[in-house]
């Protein structure tokens, strides 16, 4: 059973468009991530999620909206898509208080 | 000072041979210290992390070392092996925030 799971692997989309990928886990947790790893491999957070809660919110352009239904979904919706979104973008979870995050495998997103 | 830098950005070692990967940190509030394996097309995945009321982990092959007073922290991969090479990434986790920031990665390959 998969832990993390993320759909669609693979997203190839045209500029200007509205897109979302989605999140889910299996594995109990209360605390949801999104990472975005650049061409260069840096991971860089860009939310989390605590039971539906938003308790982080680094500087990400507001075309970036993260959504979640319950603590074991988080999806990501982008819209207006521009060149310099594409990238891959992670989903992790974790438990509050506990310190191991477990990650997806990953959405490629490419922008044309 | 919520960075973690990561040396060096590559490494090539001989099989057998020993890998280290060094980390700084600055943020104190940082209370847990994961690393990170990532192979291409998957997501980051767990391979040892240690608290800083230790000085030492080793697991299996892999150590890791933690300096308090100086902020650091090292992986060392004892008899690197082909199948070690990936990209590794160390971490720092304020458990309290519920925030994992990692460092660059270290890109890693063992020559047969």
């Amino acid at each position: 059973d998969t832990a993390v799971s993320q759909t669609p692997k693979y997203l190839v989309t045209q500029m200007g468009n509205d897109k979302s990928i989605k999140c889910e886990q299996n594995l109990g947790h209360d605390t949801m991530y999104w990472y975005k790893q650049d061409s260069k491999k840096f991971l860089k957070i860009m939310f989390s999620y605590n039971n539906k809660e938003l308790i982080i919110n680094e500087t990400v352009p507001n075309r970036f909206s993260p959504k979640s239904p319950d603590k074991a979904h988080l999806n990501l919706h982008i819209n207006s898509l521009e060149l310099g979104d594409s990238a891959v973008y992670f989903c992790a979870s974790s438990l509050r208080g506990e310190s191991e995050a477990f990650f997806g495998q990953g959405t490629r997103l490419t922008v044309v | 000072q919520q960075q973690v830098k990561q040396s060096p950005q590559s490494l090539i070692v001989q099989k057998g041979g020993i890998s280290i990967i060094n980390c700084a940190y600055e943020n104190t509030a940082f209370d847990y210290f994961p690393w990170y394996q990532q192979f291409p097309g998957k997501g980051p995945a767990l391979l040892i992390a240690i608290r800083p009321d230790v000085s030492e982990k080793k697991e299996g092959r892999f150590t890791i070392s933690f300096n308090k007073s100086a902020k650091q922290f090292s992986l060392h991969i004892m008899d690197s092996q082909p199948g070690d090479s990936a990209t590794y990434f160390c971490a720092a986790v304020d458990t309290g925030f519920q925030k994992l920031v990692f460092g660059t990665g270290t890109r890693l390959l063992v020559s047969p």
